[in-house]
């Protein structure tokens, strides 16, 4: 069974700092790895979709890395800024199936002006 | 695009009572989930719709819940008899083909007193 975690589950930084989001998981045979940012009362949305042949993958300020080997995802975030503040969680999909993701608890981030 | 549209919102009942969880997915997705959210257990997969069937329903709960998918367009998720413990925020979501973004619903906040 697919376990993911990560690490911190919180984080607060003054604005401008540039920080790193961890998560692991336990099964490495995976057909992708995604990033989602949750605001409060709100629903998830994607910010990056990391497939398997690739090492990282770049949108604006976010940059995720994927080592499948060991079973790590990192999550860089540049020059945060206040608008960066929302829950950040990462999802793989289940063992052996590409559709059905099992999500970390995510990372809670503050970032302060 | 108007993205996934989940209804209602707020949905506030009593023990025992039937409710319906609406979700239209975005026009051309042919993956529909419906995720629940607690704070004590995350986010929890309980079903998934391929090309409108049922694939997975293993996440479901207990048998008072049930999902429809009677055309690519509508799902609804309905517990009957509903129970203080069903107090969640449920999430739809959508996809279109394998290795590709989740897009989720803004979710309906369910309370049962």
């Amino acid at each position: 069974k697919q376990e993911v975690t990560q690490i911190p589950a919180a984080l607060s930084v003054p604005e401008g700092e540039n920080l790193v989001l961890n998560c692991s998981f336990t099964d490495s045979a995976i057909y992708n790895l995604q990033w989602f940012r949750q605001d409060p009362g709100k629903g998830l949305t994607s910010l990056l979709l990391i497939q398997s042949s690739q090492r990282e993958q770049t949108s604006g300020r976010l940059n995720a890395s994927l080592d499948k080997s060991s079973g790590r995802s990192t999550l860089y975030i540049a020059a945060s800024q206040p608008g960066d503040s929302a829950t950040y969680l990462c999802a793989v999909p289940y063992s052996g199936s590409a559709r059905q993701l099992t999500f970390g608890s995510g990372t809670q981030l503050t970032v302060l002006p | 695009d108007a993205g996934v549209i989940q209804s209602p919102r707020h949905e506030v009942t009593e023990m025992g009572q039937e409710v319906t969880l609406r979700c239209k997915p975005i026009s051309g997705h042919n993956s529909l989930f419906w995720y629940r959210q607690t704070m004590m257990r995350g986010l929890e997969l309980l079903i998934y719709f391929n090309n409108n069937v049922p694939i997975d329903d293993s996440g479901m709960p207990e048998d008072r819940f049930s999902a429809k998918m009677p055309n690519a367009s509508f799902s609804t998720l309905k517990i009957q008899p509903s129970e203080p413990r069903d107090s969640a925020v449920y999430f739809c979501a959508s996809s279109v083909g394998e290795h590709e973004k989740l897009f989720f619903g803004s979710g309906t906040q369910l309370s049962v007193l």
